[in-house]
């Protein structure tokens, strides 16, 4: 069973496209993540939810606009698409926010933007 | 500006050696540390976690965090090819914070 789930694998699209990408956990977490991984491979927070609220955003432009609809699912849609756009989308969850949480990423959305 | 800074690498060592992955981080609130790995086209999981001054060791792996050098390593022993991927030291501060990630250093441990 996968624990962390993402939707699709490979989205290839033309700028100023809207796209969304889904992801789903069944480890029943509270906290949800996306990181974005560029070309140079550098991890980056984009959003966090706990329990269905946001929690964190991280100076991500409004183009971006994250959805939960329950704690099990947080999704991201994008708005006119950038060739910036392009990268690697990790979804992940932790049990929760604390000090010792341990982070299970999705296996990550190839992006790219034409 | 970079709050965790690794070296890129890559980092080559013979199989059966000792590899050293070094970290720095500027932030002094930060309180938890990670080691992640990352094959290529794959996604980062977790190997070692470490909040407390000193050494912790995990079969092959040891993380050593020196909190006044500002300072993260993770050693692993006995390399093995399979051992061959990027290592993402990343740093959290308390409460609703999240994880700030250094760039990786790529580990090649050659047969």
């Amino acid at each position: 069973d996968t624990a962390v789930s993402q939707t699709p694998k490979y989205l290839v699209t033309q700028m100023g496209n809207d796209k969304s990408i889904k992801c789903e956990q069944n480890l029943g977490h509270d906290t949800m993540y996306w990181y974005k991984q560029d070309s140079k491979k550098f991890l980056k927070i984009m959003f966090s939810y706990n329990n269905k609220e946001l929690i964190i955003n991280e100076t991500v432009p409004n183009r971006f606009s994250p959805k939960s609809p329950d704690k099990a699912h947080l999704n991201l849609h994008i708005n006119s698409l950038e060739l910036g756009d392009s990268a690697v989308y990790f979804c992940a969850s932790s049990p929760q926010m604390g000090r010792a949480d341990t982070q299970y990423f999705g296996p990550g959305t190839r992006l790219t933007v034409l | 500006q970079k709050e965790v800074e690794q070296n890129s690498g890559p980092l080559s060592v013979p199989e059966g050696a000792i590899a050293s992955l070094n970290c720095t981080y500027s932030d002094r609130g930060s309180q938890s540390f990670f080691w992640y790995r990352q094959y290529s086209g794959k996604s980062p999981e977790l190997i070692m976690s470490i909040y407390s001054n000193g050494d912790k060791e995990d079969g092959r792996f040891t993380a050593q965090l020196n909190k006044a050098s500002q300072y993260v390593s993770l050693l692993i022993r006995d390399s093995q090819p399979s051992d061959s991927a990027t290592y993402l030291c990343a740093s959290r501060k308390g409460g609703y914070s999240t994880l700030t990630f250094g760039k990786g250093t790529m580990l090649l441990v050659s047969p």
